[in-house]
């Protein structure tokens, strides 16, 4: 059984940039979930996503937007990047809303 | 609005110690609780949960009880190993809402 993998695993972007980052589910899971974590702090809630709608959105602006694929995979994209971006950002698959969340490793951004 | 407040650490312990991570939350409705270990240089993993009210979920000696009238899901473990040395996160999914706590540091001396 392959695990949650996500890329790239580090990356280096300036302000006012575009990125794009990637997420495979583990297999037979249907929801994504996409984190911010900044350091010594908790993962912050981004949105969700099942069956290839948005499930429920956190505190953040529009800038951040993402998609799930039909093979369940995800995108989590981020326009006009600011200096408080810089951050791990994680993707965790599930079986569905409320069920145990597996996590990626995460990919480390850091805008300049 | 939604909210998780986690004990504050960091927590360092000595083997064999009793432990206790505190966690509360707000939330509308009644959300499923976990609570997620992070261990040194690997990812977030599931330590255990609770779907409902007075449920006991339980791994590798921790426990935590549901508590609806007090919006609580507290860790506990009986006699703590070096091995434990990790952080915790406290964690709710509701409706279409998921939070995590700040995290608590744990180290446990020989």
């Amino acid at each position: 059984e392959t695990g949650v993998t996500q890329s790239p695993t580090h990356l280096i972007k300036t302000r006012g940039q575009q990125v794009t980052l990637r997420c495979s589910s583990q297999s037979g899971h249907n929801t994504v979930s996409w984190y911010q974590q900044a350091l010594g702090q908790g993962p912050q809630f981004i949105f969700q996503y099942y069956r290839e709608e948005e499930n429920g959105r956190g505190n953040f602006p529009p800038r951040f937007s993402g998609l799930q694929f039909p093979n369940y995979s995800s995108e989590l994209n981020v326009n006009a990047l600011e200096l408080d971006d810089s951050a791990l950002y994680l993707c965790a698959s599930s079986l569905g809303e409320r069920e145990t969340q597996y996590f990626g490793p995460g990919t480390r951004l850091l805008v300049l | 609005g939604n909210s998780v407040t986690q004990m504050e650490g960091p927590v360092t312990l000595s083997e064999e110690a009793f432990l206790t991570i505190n966690c509360t939350y707000t939330a509308t409705g009644y959300p499923s609780l976990f609570w997620y270990v992070q261990y040194p240089g690997e990812g977030l993993q599931l330590l255990l949960k609770a779907t409902k009210a007075d449920d006991k979920g339980s791994n590798k000696g921790f426990e935590a009880t549901y508590r609806k009238e007090t919006t609580s899901f507290h860790l506990e473990k009986g006699s703590v190993q070096v091995s434990d040395s990790a952080v915790y996160f406290c964690h709710f999914q509701g409706a279409q809402k998921l939070v995590f706590g700040q995290g608590t540091r744990l180290t446990i001396n020989p």
